[in-house]
């Protein structure tokens, strides 16, 4: 599976859109992208998942472009609870490696 | 629904001493998997199961870790013996097994001190 590569850490404030980009250089023709978020103490937890161009749920969007060598998930609005580690996935069925993530750390 | 389920919460041993950690996935989910997280580090996995089958253990420890799926359902991890180093996270994750999409559900882990 493709390594992926991501910021180490983004500061924010209350009420910003966020985005954070992922590289995945070496993407197969059947990885999916998927990010994950992390809270202190708990499991990680799917936000979204995409195979090419545009994906938006109710917590996020994705944003793949054709070359599906990164992609972007952006965060509207952000508020405090959004303080997380987000891990961006490249996933084939079961299989899946997640990187050291991106610690997004929202300020009042 | 209920979610993954891990017991213990929380443990802590002495070093060389036996450890076991416990894992009950969401009813229906056929592939179970179990990660190793260290402080400040993403999950690391361990081992996947789908069904009984162990389908990758390539990064288990085998000297002294092992794992067991009974009847596709639980599954238990165990370290005997336990090392300094093994302290961390140990998270039990499941999905239901498909291309492409695999939303993995995780529990929340069980925290290993090894003193």
């Amino acid at each position: 599976l493709a390594k992926t590569t991501q910021p180490v850490s983004m500061d924010s404030y209350e009420g910003q859109e966020v985005n954070i980009t992922c590289s995945h250089n070496n993407i197969a023709t059947n990885d999916y992208i998927t990010w994950y978020q992390q809270f202190p103490s708990q499991g990680p937890r799917f936000i979204i998942q995409g195979y090419k161009t545009k994906v938006t749920n109710e917590v996020a969007s994705l944003f793949i472009p054709a070359d599906r060598k990164s992609s972007t998930l952006s965060l509207p609005r952000v508020s405090l609870s959004d303080t997380a580690v987000y891990y961006c996935l490249v996933q084939n069925a079961g299989k899946s490696t997640f990187g050291d993530g991106t610690t997004l750390t929202v300020k009042p | 629904e209920a979610g993954v389920v891990q017991s213990p919460r929380y443990k802590i041993i002495e070093k060389k001493q036996p450890v076991a950690f416990w894992c009950n996935p969401i009813s229906g989910h056929n592939t179970l998997y179990w990660y190793l997280q260290n402080l400040g580090q993403g999950p690391e996995l361990l081992i996947r199961y789908e069904n009984e089958e162990a389908v990758d253990d390539s990064q288990l420890p085998k000297d002294r870790f092992s794992a067991e799926r009974l009847k596709g359902v639980d599954s238990t991890l165990k370290i005997q013996p336990a090392e300094l180093g093994d302290s961390a996270v140990y998270l039990c994750a499941s999905s239901l097994y498909g291309e492409g999409s695999n939303e993995q559900f995780f529990g929340p882990g069980t925290r290993l001190t090894v003193l």
